[in-house]
């Protein structure tokens, strides 16, 4: 079956990094790619942007832009994003899905990685 | 961006009743709209794609239509499990959310 398995809590200090990651399987790797969506405390859900795991093409939100990386490594079949110069409003829970497409449907999550940005 | 706004913001009924959930766009998506219920602690999970179409595993109860700008997520029998937190989400073009409906046992 299909699975994502994402990596553990983190906790960061304002103006550094996170990388999180998600490690798939259950399916073909590189014929899907990886959506990453965060969702704040008590909030809804902000879509992140996309990853092709097939030739490594991404699509971020603009307001992200310059802020995250994302990439996605055949051969260990796992997706990774990078957020930098955290600031308090990027706590959240983070997520990766299964998607065909920079736009379709989320059809399998992660469990979801809680980051804490606080001094 | 394309804007989805869900209504209403907190749906009460009880068990058994039937839930009719909204969601408008601010331009067309033509069909490209899914549902996702999300329960307390737990990530998403795909309900409808296509704006009518049930994911995989997904009981009958639950369908979806429209088209264009105006979608419904219907639910004909409530069941305990199914109160929780649903979103729409379009994929006309860049994806976006809309904010939630949250529907609570009375």
């Amino acid at each position: 079956q299909v699975q994502l398995v994402q990596s553990g809590a983190e906790v960061k200090k304002p103006g550094a990094s996170v990388k999180v990651s998600c490690t798939a399987s259950g399916y073909t790797f590189a014929s899907y790619g990886i959506t990453w969506v965060r969702q704040a405390p008590g909030q809804g859900l902000e879509w992140m942007g996309w990853i092709s795991a097939y030739n490594g093409n991404s699509n971020y939100a603009q307001s992200l832009q310059g802020r995250v990386t994302m990439i996605a490594d055949t051969s260990t079949t796992t997706a990774y994003m990078e957020l930098r110069s955290l600031r308090s409003e990027d706590t959240a829970v983070y997520y990766c899905a299964r998607g065909f497409a920079v736009a379709a449907k989320l059809d399998h999550w992660g469990q979801g990685t809680l980051v804490t940005v606080s001094s | 961006e394309i804007i989805l706004t869900q209504s209403p913001g907190t749906l009460s009924l009880s068990p058994g009743e039937r839930a009719t959930l909204s969601c408008r766009a601010s331009q067309s998506v033509s069909s490209y709209l899914a549902w996702y219920q999300q329960k307390p602690g737990q990530a998403p999970r795909l309900l409808i794609y296509d704006a009518s179409s049930r994911a995989t595993g997904i009981l009958d109860r639950f369908s979806g239509s429209g088209s264009g700008t105006d979608f419904t997520l219907t639910i004909s029998r409530l069941e305990p499990e199914d109160f929780a937190v649903y979103f729409c989400q379009q994929y006309g073009s860049s994806p976006t959310f809309g904010q939630g409906t949250k529907v609570e046992i009375k």
